[in-house]
């Protein structure tokens, strides 16, 4: 069963510090990795999808990385911004799964502090 | 920019009701999903709905849980009789494809409280 792990669980920066979050998943079998932000009681947005055959994905100031073989992504913030305060979820997918199931992390807690 | 918007936005109800929450998919997506978060937990996967059918539906999609797409537009989740533990925030979600790697694109969803 794919379990998908986030560490920290919480991170707090000062403003224009570059941040980094990790995900890690145990199986490697995946098609793609999708980062989401969550704001308190609000929905999920989509950040970046990675495919499974690529390294890394950019947008902006967020770039995200995937090590399939090592089962671990890791999403950088360049130059923080308060509002970039949120907490940021990674999902993956399963190969053998059918319809797309997503399957989550707990998610990092960013606080970016003025 | 297309977004999944669901109905409710909170829904409060007492335990044993039935309780209906809708969602209205991207336009031209066909892959729909019900997920759900209780309060300090992790995003679950509910249910995946292709071609008026499930697809695939998780341990916690029992008897009590079903959904519909009633018409063109609409995806729904009823729950026929709510229990305490049905308490969470319930997302909609959607995509244009499944397995080619397209991301799946979510509601701000509807927060479930049952009395």
């Amino acid at each position: 069963k794919q379990e998908v792990t986030q560490i920290p669980a919480a991170l707090s920066v000062p403003e224009g510090e570059n941040l980094v979050l990790n995900c890690s998943f145990t199986d490697s079998a995946i098609y793609n990795l999708q980062w989401f932000r969550q704001d308190p009681g609000k929905g999920l947005t989509s950040l970046l999808l990675i495919q499974s055959s690529q390294r890394e994905q950019t947008s902006g100031r967020l770039n995200a990385s995937l090590d399939k073989s090592s089962g671990r992504s890791t999403l950088y913030i360049a130059a923080s911004q308060p509002g970039d305060s949120a907490t940021y979820l990674c999902a993956v997918p399963l190969w053998t799964d059918s319809w797309g199931k997503l399957q989550f992390g707990a998610g990092t807690q960013v606080v970016v502090t003025p | 920019e297309p977004e999944v918007t669901q109905t409710p936005s909170h829904q409060v109800t007492q335990m044993g009701q039935e309780v209906i929450l809708r969602c209205v998919p991207i336009s031209n997506h066909l892959y729909f999903y019900w997920y759900r978060q209780i309060l300090g937990q992790k995003v679950e996967f509910l249910v995946s709905f292709y071609n008026n059918e499930i697809s695939e539906k998780s341990e916690i999609f029992d008897d009590q849980f079903s959904v519909e797409r009633p018409d063109g537009s609409n995806f729904t989740l009823k729950i026929r009789s709510t229990k305490l533990e049905d308490s969470a925030m319930y997302f909609c979600a959607s995509s244009d494809v499944d397995r080619v790697g397209q991301p799946q694109h979510f509601g701000d969803g509807t927060r479930l409280s049952i009395l």
